[in-house]
């Protein structure tokens, strides 16, 4: 079974470009999520999508962050303008269902990391 | 507000003994509760869970307890081996909405 995927793995941008990371979940996985994990911190969560609604973006900074999910499979995670504070590994997972002997266990990527100078 | 908590930063445990890493929780909605380990450079990867219903759970060398009265939880592994170095995540997450939040990690060193 293919694990979650996620590109770029890395990108150095300037401050105030911008910058969009790509991750495509384990197939028929419903709940797809983004996190932000800056260095020395746990994985903060930026948005929640259920198939393609989103169900929680309430740490999402709109101001400067968009999201996407446009056909429930694969999405989308855009910064612009980006600040050096978004410095950081953007962490792609997705979740099965929920059914007799499910573990709970969220699916991640490998991550994007983001350095902005 | 930090609903999960891992208090100690960093660990080190001699190679062939007990390691304990602990977590602490403020919400009480809380009905799952997971372990995740992370490489440099990896996304982070599973290695146990346990639900509310329960208080222990074991798979091989890794044991996680919960102590609901105490919104407490530690994962336990048995010897410790080098490999194990790395950083520990508890999450927690709410079965209705299916969000999980993290702690802010323990980094474990094992010796040889």
């Amino acid at each position: 079974e293919a694990g979650v995927a996620q590109s770029p793995r890395y990108k150095i941008i300037e401050k105030r470009q911008s910058v969009a990371f790509w991750c495509n979940p384990i197939s028929g996985h419903a709940t797809l999520y983004w996190y932000q994990q800056i260095l020395g911190q746990g994985p903060k969560l930026l948005i929640q999508f259920q198939n393609n609604g989103v169900v929680d973006d309430s740490q999402l900074p709109k101001d400067r962050f968009s999201a996407e999910r446009l056909k429930g499979v694969d999405s989308t995670l855009k910064i612009q303008p980006a600040k050096l504070e978004d410095s950081a590994v953007y962490l792609c997972a997705s979740r099965a269902v929920a059914e007799v002997g499910w573990t709970g266990e969220l699916f991640f990527g490998e991550g994007s990391r983001l350095t902005v100078l | 507000d930090q609903q999960v908590k891992q208090n100690s930063p960093s660990l080190s445990v001699q190679e062939g003994r007990i390691s304990i890493l602990n977590c602490d929780y403020t919400n009480s909605m809380f009905d799952y509760f997971l372990w995740y380990k992370k490489y440099p450079a990896e996304g982070p990867t599973f290695l146990i869970s346990i639900s509310s219903i329960k208080d222990k759970n074991e798979d091989g060398r890794f044991t996680v307890f919960l102590n609901k009265s105490a919104k407490h939880l530690s994962l336990h592994i048995v010897p410790s081996q080098p490999g194990d170095s790395a950083v520990y995540f508890c999450a927690a997450s709410y079965s209705g909405t299916y969000k999980y939040i993290f702690g802010t990690g323990t980094r474990l060193k094992v010796l040889a």
